[in-house]
């Protein structure tokens, strides 16, 4: 089945700096969505990039989707300590009735 | 407006009870979904509702656990017969409709002892 998988599982950087995740998947999907998740309890939903769409923003976030590669990546510029949380990438398939989740980004932003 | 809510947001039960959580979605949602988190891992979901169509079950790890939404709107998961390997946090989200982004409840922490 489908999966997001996150790379890397860990990323420790300082404020100010750039954040990158990565996610691959393996069959075709209809979007791409990425969460953001606090002490490990509710998410939050940060952006949704469908399958014809290559790049989006909102705000400090940016997000690229590439198809062909099965693949996208989510930019945080400018880190905050308050962007300290699990990132996970999450995609839907037509054929499917909900999202499938993968493992998730550990991100630690340091004042 | 409110967002989704979950009760209890801690349970402790012993080994071989039933337990319910509750998920009240975003009034006006037609799509409700439930997920299980361990420890350190990802989200596995386990079932979804639209609308009045029959629920997609297909995540439900054993015939131990079933769910129910009534009137569209609030939803019960309930495990029987509970075991260790239970243990999780119980997250329900809700969507304006399929395909839309979800949005998450706080979860439910379920120990079993």
């Amino acid at each position: 089945s489908q999966q997001g998988e996150e790379d890397p599982q860990a990323l420790s950087i300082q404020e100010g700096e750039n954040a990158t995740m990565n996610c691959s998947y393996k069959t075709s999907i209809n979007n791409l969505q990425w969460y953001r998740q606090n002490s490990g309890r509710g998410l939050v939903h940060l952006i949704l990039i469908r399958s014809n769409e290559r790049e989006k923003h909102s705000g400090r976030l940016r997000v690229t989707l590439d198809t062909s590669k099965k693949s996208s990546s989510l930019l945080i510029t400018a880190s905050r300590a308050a962007d300290t949380a699990s990132y996970f990438c999450a995609t839907g398939n037509s054929g499917y009735s909900t999202l499938t989740f993968g493992k998730g980004t550990m991100l630690l932003v340091s004042p | 407006g409110a967002g989704v809510s979950q009760s209890p947001s801690n349970k402790v039960t012993e080994k071989g009870k039933d337990v319910e959580l509750r998920c009240d979605p975003i009034s006006g949602h037609t799509a409700l979904y439930w997920y299980r988190q361990s420890l350190g891992q990802g989200l596995e979901f386990l079932i979804y509702f639209q609308g009045n169509s029959a629920p997609d079950k297909s995540g439900l790890p054993s015939d131990r656990f079933s769910a129910e939404r009534t009137g569209g709107s609030v939803s019960t998961l309930t495990i029987q017969r509970t075991q260790q390997e239970d243990s999780a946090v119980y997250l329900c989200a809700s969507s304006l409709i399929w395909g839309n982004e979800q949005f998450f409840g706080p979860g439910t922490r379920l120990t079993v002892l």
